[in-house]
């Protein structure tokens, strides 16, 4: 157990229909990742925060995608309207920041999508 | 896009070989970690290196950084059936944030 949690840990969803996902970092931790992990490839970069702020999102996170952290502590990724080519492994992972920052990654969010 | 890749993609071996997984790419990283993943679960952190030419050691697996901060090696010793799972490299370019994760090497032991 790393410290950081995600929920649900199985999401099973039609197609079309929308799905919200959500990570709790390690307390103290400022900085807050999503990635994508495809079955037989490591993980993708979605986006990430620094504190409620996001910083950066990747050219995967379709309109479809969004994420929030509103208060700096725990963040949601909705999904709307999905599709099948959205079933993955959701993990976040949160860190400290600073030279050689570590990430510490959540058990993952398995979407399947019908 | 800064790439790393991994070789071999698969490797299954008997308990008690050794092996060694690579990880390699054109561009230079701050650091390098390694990750094992067990199957339905997140990546767990084994290391990081962070100076060119590091060797660390966690039991009986060894770790390497390349002097050009672009490859990194990782030898396992004696390998143990708890071994198994998925190991991915990844790093941190130069003026990012996010990780780049290597294309993963699927390690079985067979007792």
């Amino acid at each position: 157990d790393t410290g950081v949690s995600q929920d649900p840990r199985h999401k099973i969803t039609k197609r079309g229909q929308n799905v919200t996902f959500r990570c709790d970092p390690i307390s103290e931790h400022n900085r807050l990742y999503w990635y994508r992990q495809t079955l037989g490839q490591g993980p993708e970069f979605l986006t990430y925060f620094q504190n409620e702020a996001q910083l950066e999102k990747s050219r995967l996170l379709s309109d479809r995608f969004s994420a929030e952290r509103p208060k700096g502590s725990f963040s949601t990724l909705e999904i709307q309207r999905t599709e099948q080519g959205d079933s993955a492994m959701y993990l976040c992972a949160s860190s400290l920041g600073g030279l050689a920052d570590t990430q510490y990654f959540g058990p993952g969010t398995r979407l399947t999508v019908l | 896009t800064q790439l790393l890749e991994q070789s071999p993609q698969f490797l299954s071996i008997q308990e008690g070989e050794n092996l060694t997984v690579y990880c390699n790419s054109s561009s230079v990283f701050s650091s390098l970690q390694w990750y094992r993943q067990e199957p339905g679960e997140g990546p767990v952190l084994l290391v990081t290196v962070v100076t060119g030419g590091e060797v660390k050691k966690l039991k009986r697996l060894t770790f390497q950084f390349g002097d050009a901060r672009k490859d990194s090696s990782l030898h396992i010793t004696a390998a143990q059936p708890g071994d198994t799972g998925l190991y991915l490299c990844a790093g941190p370019n130069f003026g990012n944030e996010k990780l780049t994760f290597g294309t993963g090497t699927r390690l079985t032991i067979i007792p």
